[in-house]
């Protein structure tokens, strides 16, 4: 069954240090997105992406975060400056446009 | 405004049956939905109902939709231990863009 997958599944990195989260999504999907949850709390959207443009981003998504889909299959979140409350499980999604999101097993952001 | 709202923990005995609540404020949501996150693991898309409908059966799982009440209940027959999880609903309105708004999740606990 074709899945989304994201790497790392963990990174701990450093704070202000730009960090790269990657995300592979389902082949024929069109719209793309990243999720996340800061522990204890709710999954929070902060970013769409269709048509090689963004679609909608939240307030969470300030100039900090930058999305890109560079070779047409990977879809890639960076965060340039990264600070403790980057802190999060970050979930890449992925659709046809029938509204079924599938996501990612997420990847754990650790900024020390 | 838009928030989702679900009950923090159910506790349920094997064999038994499930019932986890959600309310939702939107009423132009058009679709909700219900995601399930196994320990360490991502979102899995469990099943959806469309907001014309009052319910939906796949299986051993059934959704209903109160619209008037904004309420919409997850029922899991014959709870399994490999249904112990968090369970996420979640709004969409295409009004808002393409995005989900979640709840805080329910943990679910099945005991022997």
């Amino acid at each position: 069954e074709p899945e989304v997958t994201q790497t790392p599944s963990h990174q701990v990195t450093q704070m202000g240090q730009e960090v790269i989260l990657r995300c592979v999504p389902i082949s024929n999907h069109l719209y793309f997105y990243w999720y996340r949850q800061i522990l204890g709390q709710k999954v929070e959207f902060l970013v769409s992406f269709y048509n090689n443009e963004i679609s909608e981003k939240s307030e969470i998504f300030d100039d900090q975060f930058s999305v890109e889909r560079p070779d047409g299959s990977n879809f890639t979140l960076k965060i340039r400056s990264t600070k403790l409350e980057d802190s999060a499980m970050y979930f890449c999604a992925s659709e046809i446009g029938n509204t079924e999101a599938f996501f990612g097993q997420g990847t754990r952001l650790t900024v020390v | 405004g838009e928030d989702v709202e679900q009950s923090l923990f159910l506790s349920v005995r094997e064999g038994d049956s499930s019932v986890i609540n959600c309310t939702y404020t939107d009423s132009s949501s058009t679709y909700l939905y219900w995601y399930k996150q196994e320990p360490g693991a991502g979102l899995q898309l469990l099943t959806y109902i469309f907001s014309n409908m009052d319910m939906k059966q796949d299986q051993r799982l059934t959704v209903l939709l109160n619209k008037k009440d904004k309420h919409l209940s997850l029922r899991i027959a014959d709870t399994q231990t490999g249904d112990s999880a968090i369970y996420f609903c979640a709004e969409y309105r295409e009004a808002a863009g393409n995005k989900l708004t979640f709840g805080g999740g329910t943990r679910v606990l099945v005991k022997p």
